[in-house]
């Protein structure tokens, strides 16, 4: 089947603006992961959904940060009066969860550019 | 607290050339390390972990607890090897979310 897919590929938007980040699972994964990779850097631990619930949001720098998973599949990533440090690659992974070391397969990313 | 370290930014080698890829842990008790793999226009996936203790593409990474390291190494290198290689853990107590070290560009010559 189909791997993690994201949308946008790329999004640019300016100072102050709100975006929203999507991404599709693989069908039957609970566990959902996103992470945040800067220039140079490896990926940044955001945000962790087993199901529809937030196991673990430590990651999120900020509360202009907020992730759903309402039905425990798609996710939406939300940043609020984005900010130009804000921009970044947001990866998206999936696993079936449960196990500790579940392989993590990652979407392709989406590149935020804040003007 | 749990960190990983990735000493080399970029490694350059020739084709056939022994490689090895270093990555250095820090943690408290039995850690669990996984070997990421990013080639060029392509997403992130997983190379090896430690507890399979399996050789994928030639790759193989042992985990030494003494010197807390956990390199990724394969004898003869080849071209389609370049990439970027992350070193992964899980903090203990948390099994699913993953620190990672800042990866090292792999470049390998004809």
């Amino acid at each position: 089947g189909a791997g993690v897919s994201q949308t946008p590929s790329n999004k640019v938007t300016e100072k102050g603006k709100y975006v929203e980040l999507r991404c599709d699972p693989i069908s039957g994964h609970t566990a959902l992961y996103w992470y945040r990779q800067s220039l140079g850097q490896g990926p940044e631990f955001l945000i962790y959904f087993q199901g529809t619930g937030a196991a673990d949001d430590s990651g999120l720098p900020n509360d202009r940060f907020f992730a759903v998973r309402p039905e425990g599949s798609v996710s939406t990533l939300k940043i609020q009066r984005t900010e130009r440090g804000d921009s970044a690659v947001y990866l998206c992974a999936s696993s079936q969860g449960g196990l500790p070391g579940n392989e993590q397969f990652f979407g392709p990313g989406t590149r935020l550019t804040v003007l | 607290a749990q960190r990983v370290t990735q000493p080399e930014k970029l490694l350059s080698v020739f084709k056939g050339a022994p490689v090895e890829l270093k990555c250095n842990y820090s943690y408290s008790g039995s850690p669990e390390l996984f070997w990421y793999v990013q080639y060029s226009r392509q997403r992130l996936q997983l190379l090896l972990r430690h507890i399979s203790r399996e050789s994928i593409k030639g790759f193989t990474a042992d985990l030494n607890k003494g010197e807390t390291s956990f390199h990724l190494k394969k004898p003869f290198a080849q071209e389609e090897d370049s990439a970027m290689y992350y070193c992964a853990l899980p903090p203990a107590g948390n099994n699913r979310k993953l620190i990672w070290g800042l990866g090292t560009s792999l470049a390998v010559n004809p």
